[in-house]
């Protein structure tokens, strides 16, 4: 079955930098576009970032552009998100998502259990 | 960036009653529109893909309708593991956007 296991969260300082790592199984990897999603405390779902199967494709909220990075290793089934420059409202917990395509967006097929970034000084 | 609308905020049902949730767009997104559940402590689950498919394992009580800017999840019989907060999520233009969601609680 699908596993998306989450990892590297924690508490940083406001300007402070965080790799988030997913680790994945049960699927082919390497065929499937994959996603990050965000929920702060008391709000709703944001969709953070996306990379295509084979990481020729990126794309990132206007929230986060130039601060987060999104990337794959898919000899080690993993994502990754690169956090740096990190503000207080990217306080929330973060999910990896599996789309339901390779190359662009889809729906999010499986979440995982998600790793929980605090940023607070 | 495509603004999604839900509404009710919070619906009150009883077990066994049917529960109607609304999901309007700003523009059209065609049927690339999603329903998800989500359950404190859990991660969201896809309950409803491309307007009308049910995921895999949904039950067949939910059931999703509409295109274009006005779509509806309809749960027909409401079980008690089912009172949640559910989104809808289109994936039609970038960025991907939720609607903020519909708390379905127990009356």
């Amino acid at each position: 079955q699908v596993q998306l296991v989450e990892s590297g969260g924690g508490v940083v300082q406001p300007g402070g930098a965080l790799r988030l790592s997913c680790a994945a199984s049960g699927f082919t990897f390497s065929s499937y576009g994959m996603h990050w999603v965000r929920q702060a405390p008391g709000r709703g779902l944001e969709w953070v970032a996306f990379i295509r199967d084979d990481g020729s494709y990126k794309n990132s909220a206007d929230s986060v552009k130039g601060r987060f990075t999104i990337s794959r290793d898919n000899s080690e089934n993993t994502l990754y998100l690169q956090m740096t420059s990190l503000r207080l409202e990217d306080t929330a917990m973060y999910y990896c998502a599996k789309s339901s395509e390779a190359a662009v967006a889809g729906h999010f097929e499986y979440w995982g259990q998600g790793t929980l970034v605090t940023v607070s000084s | 960036e495509i603004v999604l609308t839900q509404s009710p905020a919070t619906l009150s049902l009883s077990p066994g009653e049917r529960a109607t949730l609304s999901c309007r767009t700003s523009q059209s997104v065609g049927n690339y529109l999603a329903w998800y559940q989500r359950k404190p402590g859990q991660a969201p689950r896809l309950l409803i893909y491309q307007a009308f498919n049910r995921a895999t394992g949904i039950p067949a009580r939910f059931s999703g309708s509409g295109s274009g800017t006005d779509f509806t999840l309809t749960i027909s019989s409401l079980e008690p593991e089912d009172f949640a907060v559910y989104y809808c999520q289109q994936r039609s233009n970038w960025p991907i956007t939720f609607g903020q969601g519909t708390r379905l609680e127990i009356k």
